[in-house]
């Protein structure tokens, strides 16, 4: 595709639900990234992905965050049982590959996550 | 622990003058460093990056400036524009086995005719 795609835009949900955020990745790109970003925060590393396997995933926050990675193509971050401090943006990136070639990361518009 | 500050949360500037954003890191083991530009309800866009073995690179009106020894970078833009007008987030790449960026909380510019 054209960019790096994610859906929904926006999302509301109820504390104590769960909720799935998907990324579609720039076609070719082997390598995938969720960050969150809070309000009026930086950008927050959750995990990375090299194909479907995750080299780091030292930035989920808990055990109710998880992540998967399918074909070397489409992402899916899951949050269980939602808290009010989940409500931030999520943004996936995604770059032509890792390692010493220090590859762009390109983004998506991100999934703005409101948990009442 | 904030390994990449960005101290200035806003900065204005006038149409046709020189921007100058500012970012400090404390970990001299980041190797790579990159600026990039977000617009309201639109994800960060790549504008220009650095390697730890330079100085300066420059693309366009877009020059970073990196100090090692003061661990800082700079991104100066000249002249500057209304559509420059945005929020601007340094990052930096640790060298140590992972592609995750580290990045710091933003500056908003607005440019000003």
């Amino acid at each position: 595709g054209a960019g790096v795609s994610q859906s929904p835009s926006n999302k509301v949900t109820e504390k104590g639900k769960d909720v799935e955020l998907r990324c579609d990745p720039i076609s070719g790109h082997t390598a995938l990234y969720w960050y969150r970003q809070r309000l009026g925060q930086g950008l927050e590393f959750l995990i990375y992905f090299q194909g479907n396997s995750a080299p780091d995933k030292s930035g989920l926050p808990s055990d109710r965050f998880s992540a998967e990675r399918t074909g070397e193509s489409v992402s899916t971050l899951t949050i269980q049982r939602t808290q009010q401090e989940d409500s931030a943006v999520y943004l996936c990136a995604s770059s032509r590959g890792t390692g010493v070639v220090k590859n762009i990361q390109y983004f998506g518009a991100g999934t703005r996550l409101s948990v009442l | 622990d904030q390994q990449v500050k960005q101290n200035s949360p806003s900065l204005s500037v006038q149409e046709g003058r020189i921007s100058i954003l500012n970012c400090d890191y404390t970990n001299s083991m980041f190797d790579y460093f990159l600026w990039y530009k977000k617009y309201p309800a639109e994800g960060p866009t790549f504008l220009i990056s650095i390697s730890s073995i330079k100085d300066k690179n420059e693309d366009g009106r877009f020059t970073v400036f990196l100090n090692k020894s003061a661990k800082h970078l700079s991104l100066h833009i000249v002249p500057s524009q209304p559509g420059d007008s945005a929020v601007y987030f340094c990052a930096a790449n640790p060298s140590y086995n992972t592609d995750k960026l580290i990045f710091g909380t933003g500056t908003r510019l607005q440019v000003f005719p």
